[in-house]
């Protein structure tokens, strides 16, 4: 069974610049796997940051951008604030209506 | 907006049912595909079922034999019951839309609900 693999923690500093990947256990992550991205502050429901791979959830700040990078989705957060500070969660397609969450990343702005 | 509430008892004891409904508002329930998503203290988040307002559900393999997912169309409202429940089913329940391809997301999720299963 794929595995969804994402890093399980990040640090950035306020202002910096932190790219969070989403791999498979087996094989390269492509556009074909929709890759979508959800953020998640304690307490609360997730949010929907990026779907299909680059996308821009409605109300999502600009410093949040996805892409494919290598053989990884990538979501990319350019000038972290403390608010950035939280769990983030990728998705897959697998094909044949299967999804996989990944463990998800947290990430740390100090 | 569409929006989504998660109801249901917050305690069920081992080997009993866990039964939740997930009500849609702002916006039909039709044409689109439902989810359960789950989110064990202090894990990350686990889908447990999806199913098109029609019918044709997805299961998660890992809970197949237990879980059953429904579409009430008249109510504007969809269902999840997961039967023989353990400790290990104690989690915050999210019920979330699934837009399917070509734009692949779960675009609106409800606030989640506990439960705990204990005796």
């Amino acid at each position: 069974q794929t595995v969804v693999t994402q890093e399980p923690s990040f640090s950035v500093s306020p202002g910096g610049t932190v790219t969070l990947t989403c791999g498979l256990s087996s094989g390269s992550v492509s556009t074909s796997h929709y890759p979508s991205w959800y953020q998640q502050t304690p307490g609360q429901a997730p949010r929907t940051l990026i779907y299909n791979t680059n996308t821009r959830s409605s109300g999502v700040p600009g410093r949040f951008s996805g892409s494919i990078l290598g053989h990884k989705a990538a979501l990319t957060i350019t000038g972290a604030q403390a608010d950035d500070e939280c769990d983030y969660y990728c998705v897959l397609y697998m094909g044949s209506g299967i999804y996989v969450f990944g463990d998800g990343t947290k990430v740390t702005v100090l | 907006q569409v929006q989504l509430q998660e109801s249901g008892p917050g305690l069920v004891k081992p080997s009993e049912t866990l039964s939740l409904t997930c009500t849609v508002s702002g916006g039909s329930i039709s044409g689109n595909y439902w989810s359960w998503i789950r989110q064990p203290p202090g894990k990350g988040l686990e889908l447990i079922a999806y199913s098109y307002y029609t019918g044709n559900p997805y299961y998660n393999p890992s809970l197949t034999s237990r879980v059953t997912i429904s579409v009430d169309t008249a109510r504007n409202q969809f269902s999840l019951i997961l039967s023989s429940v353990t400790a290990a089913d104690t989690a915050v329940y999210y019920c979330a839309r699934l837009v399917d391809r070509p734009t692949v997301a779960f675009d609106y999720w409800g606030q989640g609900t506990l439960v705990t299963v204990s005796s």
